[in-house]
């Protein structure tokens, strides 16, 4: 089946610091990612959809400046938390989808700001 | 607005027996229903999706879940569960009226006892 790589799979970094996380599609072309947001014990929110080389489509409520995503080609996609702030800690995944296609999730991502 | 919602957050049961996880959804038109599965520590994988025909619909790992279009629901079961069903269950939706996003409700715990 279809492959979504993140990296890295677990970031600590420092308040007011910016930190890229990356998602991959390893065996097929992603037209388009999802980023999503899971807290403990919650379900996975949406946070943005991108798709490649326009521009992301945030979510109500999802600062577009502080949640850079990038999606440059149909395998990658990043999503960069700028001046991160502990509130930010969270677990990050990402989904891709080629066309209308299923969705495939990668891993995640485990944020931690201190 | 298009919403899917879990009855249960957490289900303990002890293995053979039977399972069965609620969800309801709220979507007008035409809707594809799908139950993802998380296991400790790893990614969500899709059990079982539902686009059209035979509202019965049968998933990976012995599960199965029924399309009921007049009661809005899409339940999961399993007749008989192993310990290895340990995990976050969540049901998802989207529709093309709603953007053709896919929504997540708030998941459900299973422990199997061994």
């Amino acid at each position: 089946g279809a492959v979504v790589s993140q990296h890295p799979s677990w970031v600590i970094c420092k308040s007011g610091t910016s930190v890229k996380i990356e998602c991959r599609s390893l065996d097929f072309q992603a037209t388009t990612m999802f980023w999503y947001r899971q807290f403990p014990k919650q379900s996975l929110m949406l946070m943005a959809t991108s798709n490649e080389g326009s521009k992301a489509t945030y979510e109500q409520g999802v600062e577009k400046d502080k949640f850079l995503i990038n999606h440059a080609s149909l395998t990658l996609s990043t999503l960069t938390v700028t001046s991160a702030h502990p509130e930010d800690s969270s677990f990050y995944i990402c989904s891709a989808r080629q066309g209308g296609g299923e969705q495939y999730f990668g891993p995640g991502t485990r944020l931690t700001v201190t | 607005a298009q919403s899917v919602s879990q009855h249960n957050h957490h289900v303990i049961l002890s293995e053979a027996a039977s399972l069965e996880l609620g969800c309801n959804y709220s979507y007008g038109g035409t809707v594809n229903l799908f139950w993802y599965v998380q296991y400790p520590g790893q990614h969500l994988q899709l059990l079982l999706k539902y686009f059209s025909g035979d509202p019965l619909v049968k998933g990976i790992k012995g599960f199965e879940a029924e399309f009921i279009k007049s009661k809005f629901s899409f339940n999961l079961r399993k007749p008989s569960v192993q310990w290895s069903d340990t995990a976050e269950y969540f049901c998802a939706g989207k529709s093309l009226a709603a953007g053709n996003k896919l929504t997540f409700g708030g998941g459900t715990r299973v422990l199997v006892k061994p």
